[in-house]
């Protein structure tokens, strides 16, 4: 079973360069999430989705934008990295949480991104 | 406001010895609370979860978490470390589809 799937695993930028990083999910989940891990400050919402065609903004969205065209599919880009954007950023899905006690989010392996 | 804190940002242990990661959280609303384990240069792995059903929750690897309202706490334990629980341990809480971390807590395990 592959779940959740992050592309790539590790990228270098250069500040003002940008890029795509994309999160594929094959377990027909609705809602999907951009989160970064920075250290001392645990997991970070970035932004979200609940459904194909829908984006919400999460806790620290600024820099940042997504795309959900596709059910299985959420893209987080980045128009012009900056240093601050150095991060690990991962990628959750859920079901439609219809049933919040079996609402669990299934994270992806991770991205680690440096901005120079 | 909802919040989770992790009252220790580093916990060392010897191997074959209890574990304790604390944690505290804040809620209006009766929370869903999870566990989640994140060993190096790995994606994150639930270790248990809290839907208001038993308060003693048992997870994966032996470990498991007491929901205690009147503290506002949700701690996780284990009776014996073992070398492979070495990792970075997150508390969330849940409010409605979105997660909110705790800073994590860092477990050493020495032989």
């Amino acid at each position: 079973n592959a779940g959740v799937t992050q592309t790539p695993k590790f990228r270098v930028l250069k500040t003002g360069q940008s890029m795509t990083l994309l999160c594929a999910q094959d377990m027909n989940h609705e809602y999907m999430y951009w989160y970064r891990q920075d250290p001392g400050m645990g997991l970070r919402l970035i932004h979200y989705s609940v459904g194909e065609g829908t984006t919400a903004k999460g806790e620290v969205p600024d820099g940042y934008n997504v795309s959900r065209l596709k059910k299985q599919n959420f893209l987080l880009g980045l128009e012009s990295a900056a240093p601050s954007q150095t991060s690990v950023y991962f990628c959750a899905s859920s079901s439609f949480p219809g049933q919040l006690a079996k609402n669990i989010q299934y994270f992806g392996a991770g991205t680690r991104l440096s901005v120079l | 406001a909802q919040s989770v804190t992790q009252l220790d940002s580093h916990v060392s242990v010897s191997e074959g010895t209890p574990v304790l990661l604390r944690c505290n959280y804040s809620s209006s609303y009766s929370p869903s609370l999870f566990w989640y384990v994140q060993h190096p240069n790995k994606g994150l792995q639930l270790l248990l979860k809290y839907t208001s059903a038993a308060t003693l929750v048992k997870g994966i690897n032996g470990f498991e978490a007491e929901f205690k309202k009147s503290e506002t706490s949700f701690h996780l334990t284990k009776p014996s470390a073992h070398m492979s629980d070495a990792a970075e341990y997150f508390c969330v809480v849940r409010i409605g589809g979105k997660l909110i971390f705790g800073q994590g807590t860092e477990l050493s395990v020495k032989p």
